[in-house]
């Protein structure tokens, strides 16, 4: 079956610091991945995707690259802000499969 | 569009009272999820709908635990009777099939049972 596994939280980080959270993944086929990121109190919202093998998905100054031969996508970010602080998840989806496979999540705190 | 919207963001209710969450996903979209968020048990997906038609059922805990889509713009979750274990962030979710972007969640409904 599919399965995701993160980086152990939680992650405390300075100001300005590199950022890399692990994701790993376990899937049939060719899977779609995802990065989610829940803000205190609030649902959780798409932050980026890729769908295919050595695409690099980005927004907001983060990046992951699907790595097939490594099944990881590992999420990055060259200088985190206070603003960065919240619950990232890591998560797939399989074609013709609705249903997403989401990682524990990761607990990420800035601090200035 | 106004995203998934759930209603009500917050409810606190006796332990043994009927509590009904409400949801009206993005417009178009044909899945529908409800997740439980803890801090001892994270996010776990409860139940699904696709079409209205419920999917899987498997993740509901108890009977106690129920979930309607009697339309496209509608569902329901609800617990009879609600327990203080029950206490919880819920989360709706919606999705389209094929689209390749993952779903839209809600703001959330956080539920406590005293």
């Amino acid at each position: 079956g599919n399965s995701v596994t993160q980086m152990e939280g939680p992650v405390t980080l300075s100001e300005e610091a590199f950022l890399t959270i692990n994701c790993t993944y376990t899937a049939t086929g060719y899977p779609s991945l995802f990065w989610y990121v829940q803000y205190p109190g609030e649902g959780l919202q798409l932050l980026l995707k890729a769908t295919k093998a050595d695409d690099k998905g980005s927004n907001k100054g983060f990046e992951a690259t699907y790595r097939k031969e490594t099944t990881s996508f590992h999420l990055e970010k060259g200088s985190v802000q206070v603003s960065d602080s919240a619950v990232y998840f890591c998560a797939l989806l399989n074609f013709g499969n609705e249903k997403l496979t989401f990682g524990t999540g990761t607990r990420l705190t800035i601090i200035p | 569009d106004a995203g998934v919207i759930q209603s009500p963001r917050h409810e606190v209710t006796e332990m043994g009272q009927e509590v009904t969450l409400r949801c009206k996903p993005i417009s178009g979209h044909d899945y529908l999820f409800w997740y439980r968020q803890t801090m001892m048990r994270g996010l776990e997906l409860l139940i699904y709908f696709n079409n209205n038609v419920p999917i899987d059922d498997s993740g509901m805990p108890e009977d106690r635990f129920s979930a309607k889509m009697p339309n496209a713009s509608f569902s329901t979750l609800k617990i009879q009777p609600s327990e203080p274990r029950d206490s919880a962030v819920y989360f709706c979710a919606s999705s389209l099939v094929g689209s390749g972007y993952g779903y839209t969640f809600g703001s959330g409904t956080r539920l406590t049972v005293v």
